[in-house]
């Protein structure tokens, strides 16, 4: 149990171009998903957290309007970047938990290039 | 802001040596997780542990968290190449808001056969 998936699992994209990255909760209800980035070999780095249903929280230093997260339903969390620059090329993660859980479960992770 | 302390960076060893990973904080969690994680891949929730004191073995593996619950080790009985990963502890706050949780920097650990 506990399956979390994420599409596309890399993306190649041109600079100023929006990419829309998928979370989705296979076999459980997500009432809370994560979103983090990574850089090679180092931890993780939380960008934002959002409910089901309500605006996302994000970390000091994360711009909102650049990181779009939508979290529609409770299986579905969505992360767009918009407006992408080479500086963006990461290891983005998602995490969902479900409701009175301190445990998050991951997703594959996605690739984004931007060139 | 809690600070998760996790030592050592990185770990080199071969196969059949024992080995032990800390994560240390001056703040208290209501429970710690650990995570594997390959490359090109997401973390993998390996155990959580809650209670104070409490000892959690998976096969090779030892997890203790401290009694005063700000600390935590993972212990690893003679390391096989499959080991090979980072490892990230986690700790959770109960007045934390949605869940979040605090990552250490990681161990990212090589067992040579």
């Amino acid at each position: 149990g506990a399956v979390v998936s994420q599409h596309p699992s890399r993306v190649i994209c041109k600079s100023g171009t929006s990419v829309k990255i998928e979370c989705r909760s296979l076999d459980f209800q997500a009432t809370t998903m994560f979103w983090y980035r990574q850089f090679p070999k180092k931890s993780l780095m939380l960008m934002a957290t959002s409910n089901e249903g309500s605006k996302a929280t994000y970390e000091q230093g994360v711009e909102k309007d650049k990181f779009l997260i939508n979290h529609a339903s409770l299986t579905l969390s969505t992360l767009t970047v918009t407006s992408a620059h080479p500086e963006d090329s990461s290891f983005y993660i998602c995490s969902a938990s479900s409701a009175g859980s301190y445990e998050q479960y991951f997703g594959p992770g996605t690739r984004l290039t931007v060139t | 802001t809690q600070l998760l302390e996790q030592s050592p960076q990185f770990l080199s060893i071969q196969e059949g040596e024992n080995l032990t990973v800390y994560c240390n904080s001056s703040s208290v969690f209501s429970s710690l997780q650990w995570y594997r994680q390959e490359p090109g891949e997401g973390p993998v929730l390996l155990v959580t542990v809650v209670t104070g004191g409490e000892v959690k073995k998976l096969k090779r593996l030892t997890f203790q968290f401290g009694d005063a619950r700000k600390d935590s080790s993972l212990h690893i009985t003679a390391a096989q190449p499959g080991d090979t990963g980072l490892y990230l502890c986690a700790g959770a706050d109960r007045g934390s808001t949605l869940g979040r949780l605090y990552f250490g920097r990681g161990t990212q650990l090589t067992v040579w056969p």
